[in-house]
């Protein structure tokens, strides 16, 4: 089992641009999440889905898109890259909803927004 | 809303040392709360887990024990490694969706 995987590992992109983060997990969980890093606040939910073709907002959802077109596949968009989504993106997956439930990360994606 | 507040690091101590790490919580409900590590160029992994109150959880020699009555959740380890130089995340989630709410982060770096 690879567990969840994420690319790219690091991109730099100029302000304006687009692209698209891909989260996959072998592990048939039903639930996946994005959460960006920023020093000193520990991780912050982006987006989360329940289930195939479901998707909801998280903490915080402005200027992401997120899709769940496959169990397995979580993707994560940016439309038109800010500096200031300039972070550390992680991919989650569990099992289910219930609370206490692990949580299991991708290894992370580093964005650089000039 | 839900919060979680943990000490600022950087820690620094000398191996073998006891290392605490404190962790509170806010929270409206009854929270399943978590320790998750982040080792250097890594994702996170959990780290530990309680899921109701008075609760114990223990791995690789740490510990943390869920307190209602201070909303606590502190990390300890009596002998800490080199190995265990890392970030140490406190976490809380309740019900409908397992979402997690983090703490800042502590950054831990044992010396030899």
């Amino acid at each position: 089992n690879a567990g969840v995987t994420q690319t790219p590992k690091f991109r730099v992109l100029k302000t304006g641009q687009s692209m698209t983060l891909l989260c996959a997990q072998d592990m048939n969980h039903e639930y996946m999440y994005w959460y960006r890093q920023d020093p000193g606040m520990g991780l912050r939910l982006i987006h989360y889905s329940v289930g195939e073709g479901t998707t909801a907002k998280g903490e915080v959802p402005d200027g992401y898109n997120v899709s769940r077109l496959k169990k397995q596949n979580f993707l994560l968009g940016l439309e038109s890259a800010a500096p200031s989504q300039t972070s550390v993106y992680f991919c989650a997956s569990s099992v289910g909803g219930r609370a206490g439930e692990t949580q299991y990360f991708g290894p992370g994606t580093r964005l650089l927004v000039l | 809303g839900n919060s979680v507040t943990q000490m600022e690091g950087p820690v620094t101590l000398s191996e073998e040392a006891f290392l605490t790490i404190n962790c509170t919580y806010t929270a409206t409900g009854y929270p399943s709360l978590f320790w998750y590590v982040q080792y250097p160029g890594e994702g996170l992994q959990l780290l530990l887990k309680a899921t109701k109150a008075d609760d114990k959880g223990s791995n690789k020699g740490f510990e943390a024990t869920y307190r209602k009555e201070t909303t606590s959740f502190h990390l300890e380890k009596g002998s800490v490694q080199v190995s265990d130089s890392a970030v140490y995340f406190c976490a809380l989630s309740e019900a409908a969706g397992n979402k997690l709410t983090f703490g800042g982060g502590t950054r831990v770096l044992v010396k030899p």
